[in-house]
């Protein structure tokens, strides 16, 4: 069945530290790949997208994901977080529609 | 700011009423999609319309319809609402029939008391 895994629910990490957010997809070929921010009580950002082409992809706000087919995943990096990068964080693929991972929520530490 | 608005932002209501959430997509985009967010089922796709037809459908229920209307915005009726309905509800907008990026709005967030 086609499925979207963010295997990470909540994640905490200090400021300034490293991020990464991890994204697997099970489709038959390679659907398009997205990353969405929520904040609380706000709709969805689009933080970057993946069609084709150069693997890796820079977005919004410093963040970049990597594309591996291999390992059918599309995770989300960011080499130094902020304390206002703080939300929920889905990962979203379209084949014929557009399906959301279950979200993982994105804790900051001072 | 994304574009796209959603009218009301708030609405409480009770068991067995109908209610109308309205969307206003992104100028010149001519998809619209409907999105219901509640903790226990994550994001999950209702409907999509394309240039006022539907286009797709994902877990929409019986009781749920939606429509676009030739200025393009759409609304999604929700009728003999349940304790169960009560979540946030989205719409997005995207230029694209198929595969392309969508814009969300703020959502309406719906209470069934």
């Amino acid at each position: 069945a086609q499925s979207v895994t963010q295997p990470d629910i909540h994640i905490t990490v200090s400021e300034g530290a490293s991020l990464e957010l991890r994204c697997n997809y099970s489709y038959g070929a390679t659907p398009y790949l997205f990353w969405y921010v929520q904040s609380p009580g706000q709709g969805l950002q689009l933080l970057l997208k993946y069609f084709s082409g150069d693997t890796l992809v820079q977005g919004i706000k410093g963040f970049e994901a990597e594309f591996k087919r291999s390992q059918s995943s599309f995770n989300l990096r960011k080499p130094s977080v902020h304390w206002s990068d703080a939300a929920e964080y889905f990962c979203a693929v379209v084949n014929n529609d557009m399906r959301f991972g279950a979200g993982t929520r994105l804790t900051v530490k001072p | 700011d994304s574009g796209v608005t959603q009218t009301p932002k708030h609405l409480i209501t009770a068991t067995g009423q109908r209610v109308t959430l309205r969307c206003s997509p992104r100028s010149g985009d001519l998809s619209v999609y409907w999105y219901q967010q509640s903790l226990d089922q994550g994001l999950q796709f209702l409907i999509q319309y394309y240039n006022g037809e539907e286009r797709a459908k994902g877990n929409i229920l019986e009781r749920f319809s939606a429509q676009q209307f030739p200025d393009l915005h759409s609304e999604l009726n929700l009728s003999s609402l349940e304790l169960g309905d009560s979540a946030l509800y989205f719409c997005a907008s995207s230029g694209a029939s198929g595969a392309g990026e969508q814009y969300f709005g703020p959502g309406t967030r719906l209470t069934v008391t």
